[in-house]
């Protein structure tokens, strides 16, 4: 057990509704992240959040979102959903290894959401 | 472009029978090299993070270890259990303040008794 917590487990929509992912990092970790896993593309960085501010971007389409709270908590929003939005959807998080420069972020993964967009 | 390539694809091996998994490289700067295993519809689980060439860490049966340009994950005399997929993941650029991974494709292992 990581110790990140995810919910729902698993969630099944229609095409172009919007759903709700959430996460809860461990304890004592400032930094949240986003990536989704799908069959042909692998597990891909979405999002990070540090403390609630976003620190980092990565191919995240403009139809989602996310946000992280004061509690440290996270959810990441997807709307307008497609058939390929279809994936596994993890959060990890991470403190800092301050050895000095540069930074490192070891992460540790939820146990995932799965989403399938009928 | 920032990559991680991993083989092979899959690897079969009898219980007991060593081998090694190859994760190689190609980045700007890099701060870390991490591995993780994988269950079939789970979260990847933390192995092992390496930060410099020629450092080795260890955990049970499983060796990592790190050069210029390439990881070796070494199973020695694996079980059953340790079949899984193993991921290797960067994060890049040095003066970088975020926390991106960057994943190779993966290896899946699978170890017949």
């Amino acid at each position: 057990d990581s110790g990140v917590t995810q919910t729902p487990k698993h969630l099944i929509t229609a095409t172009g509704q919007r759903v709700t992912l959430r996460c809860s990092p461990r304890s004592g970790d400032l930094s949240v992240y986003w990536y989704q896993q799908s069959l042909d593309q692998g597990l891909q960085f979405l999002i990070q959040y540090y403390n609630g501010e976003e620190r980092a971007k990565g191919n995240i389409l403009e139809r989602f979102s996310a946000q992280q709270f004061p509690d440290l908590h996270s959810e990441l929003n997807l709307s307008s959903l497609e058939l390929g939005d279809s994936a596994l959807y993890f959060c990890a998080s991470s403190h800092n290894l301050y050895r000095g420069l540069p930074l490192v972020y070891e992460q540790y993964f939820g146990p995932g959401t799965r989403l399938t967009v009928t | 472009e920032d990559q991680v390539t991993q083989s092979p694809e899959a690897l079969r091996l009898q219980e007991g029978e060593s081998s090694s998994l190859n994760c190689s490289y190609t980045v700007s700067g890099l701060r870390g090299l991490f591995w993780y295993r994988q269950d079939p519809g789970k979260g990847p689980e933390f192995l092992f993070t390496l930060y410099s060439a020629g450092e080795e860490k260890e955990k049970e049966r499983l060796k990592a270890t790190l050069t210029k340009k390439e990881s070796f994950l070494h199973i020695t005399a694996p079980k059953p259990e340790d079949s899984a997929t193993y991921l290797c993941a960067v994060q890049a650029g040095y003066s970088s303040n975020t926390g991106k991974l960057i994943f190779g494709q993966g290896t899946t292992l699978q170890v017949k008794p």
